[in-house]
């Protein structure tokens, strides 16, 4: 069963650094999306991405955050300089043309 | 009115019970609800979803159950498991070009042996 990775599963970073996401959405999905989840919190939305532009974006996703897709397989999220609240998981999920959002594993991000 | 707010945020059962998870949303403009679990450590999994235009859908023990008029909708899980111990986010979206997931707060299930 096809399914959304995403690596590190875990990263660690010094406040100020910059760190970069990867995901790997399913194959055929045309929509890609990052969430965060504080820890013991709900899964907050981030950012909408569709035909290789943002379609919908929170106030949360600020300057301080960019997405990508460099490939036709790679979708990843930036941070430019971390802040200690940037801590938390990370979620990319894919859809295709039909309503339904499919999860990645998560990246745990720790700004230390 | 991007809300959704769910209820309890935490639930105990017996084995063979049937929890219910209450969600409840203020904008008319969502017109897609999935129930999403989630075991500690890994990403929310799509257990089943709806649209407003049926009351109820069912798949396998699970089934929601909704109310277009009164903005809530719900979970039941029945003849539950130990296995079925995990937390549960009910969501909520409208279709446009980004179509977000807007969560719940979460419940966390546990059922006793």
């Amino acid at each position: 069963e096809p399914e959304v990775t995403q690596t590190p599963s875990h990263q660690v970073t010094q406040m100020g650094q910059e760190v970069i996401l990867r995901c790997v959405p399913i194959s055929n999905h045309l929509y890609f999306y990052w969430y965060r989840q504080i820890l013991g919190q709900k899964v907050e939305f981030l950012v909408s991405f569709y035909n290789n532009e943002i379609s919908e974006k929170s106030e949360i996703f600020d300057d301080q955050f960019s997405v990508e897709r460099p490939d036709g397989s790679n979708f990843t999220l930036k941070i430019r300089s971390t802040k200690l609240e940037d801590s938390a998981m990370y979620f990319c999920a894919s859809r295709d043309l039909a309503y339904e959002q499919y999860f990645g594993p998560g990246t745990r991000l720790t700004v230390t | 009115q991007q809300q959704v707010k769910q209820s309890p945020q935490s639930l105990i059962v017996q084995k063979g019970g049937i929890p219910i998870i209450n969600c409840a949303y203020e904008n008319t403009a969502f017109d897609y609800f999935p129930w999403y679990q989630q075991f500690p450590g890994k990403g929310p999994a799509l257990l089943i979803a709806i649209r407003p235009d049926v009351s109820e859908k069912k798949e396998g023990r699970f089934t929601i159950s909704f109310n277009k008029s009164a903005k809530q909708f719900s979970l039941h899980i029945m003849d539950s498991q130990p296995g079925d111990s995990a937390t549960y986010f009910c969501a909520a979206s409208k279709w446009n070009a980004g179509n977000m997931l807007t969560f719940g707060g979460g419940t966390r299930l546990m059922v006793k042996p």
